[in-house]
């Protein structure tokens, strides 16, 4: 059974705080780490996609790393602004067939 | 580009009843497509996918089906609702290049009551 795990469940920072999420995911049958956002009233947006171990991948100030050794990857948010409260979702493909699993997320509010 | 369209967009129906959700896509042939859900409290699970017309894979036991009667549309249904199966209804489709990443509709928040 593939599992995607995800914490914190949910986090409250103020604004300008940086912060992270941690994902981890089984680290046999690797072939790819997907980071989403979904506000809410909204479709889930994708973030990041990445295949390779030791990938980055930054847009903005949300950046991300990946481990597929250890079966771990984290997205890092730089100085936390209120539009970045979202859920952000960490979702796993596997490379025996179509399937990518998602992760529980983690809930983010940021206070002005 | 890829456009999904799903409806309804919400939807409350009595235990019992039956089911139909539509996904259709455009902008895209011969797509991998996928439903999951929501519910409430949790993250998206992974109902069905298809890889091409009439092939559906089931990812959890329910009382819930999937079709796929043409390349671009999906239907889930359901010939008897649970209260169980109250919650937000994606469909998908990955968007190429063998990256899976996902592209969703709109969604449909189901109610049973």
């Amino acid at each position: 059974i593939l599992n995607v795990e995800q914490s914190p469940q949910s986090l409250h920072v103020q604004e300008g705080d940086s912060t992270n999420f941690t994902c981890s995911f089984p680290s046999s049958n690797f072939y790819a780490l997907h980071w989403y956002r979904w506000e809410t009233a909204k479709s889930p947006e994708a973030l990041f996609v990445m295949t390779l171990n030791g990938d980055e991948k930054k847009k903005g100030r949300i950046s991300a790393t990946l481990n597929t050794k250890e079966g771990y990857s984290y997205l890092y948010i730089k100085g936390s602004q209120p539009e970045d409260s979202a859920t952000y979702l960490c979702a796993f493909t596997n490379t025996g067939g179509f399937k990518t699993i998602f992760g529980a997320g983690t809930r983010l509010f940021v206070k002005a | 580009s890829q456009t999904i369209h799903q409806w309804p967009a919400t939807l409350v129906q009595p235990v019992g009843s039956p089911l139909s959700l539509e996904c259709t896509v455009e902008g895209t042939s011969n797509p991998n497509l996928y439903w999951y859900r929501q519910a409430a409290g949790r993250g998206l699970q992974l109902l069905f996918y298809s890889v091409g017309i009439g092939q559906i894979s089931s990812e959890v036991p329910q009382n819930l089906s999937a079709s796929r009667p043409q390349d671009r549309q999906f239907i889930l249904s359901s010939k008897k609702l649970l209260l169980s199966d109250s919650g937000f209804y994606l469909c998908s489709v990955d968007r190429g290049g063998g990256s899976y990443e996902q592209y969703f509709g709109p969604g449909t928040r189901l109610t049973v009551t």
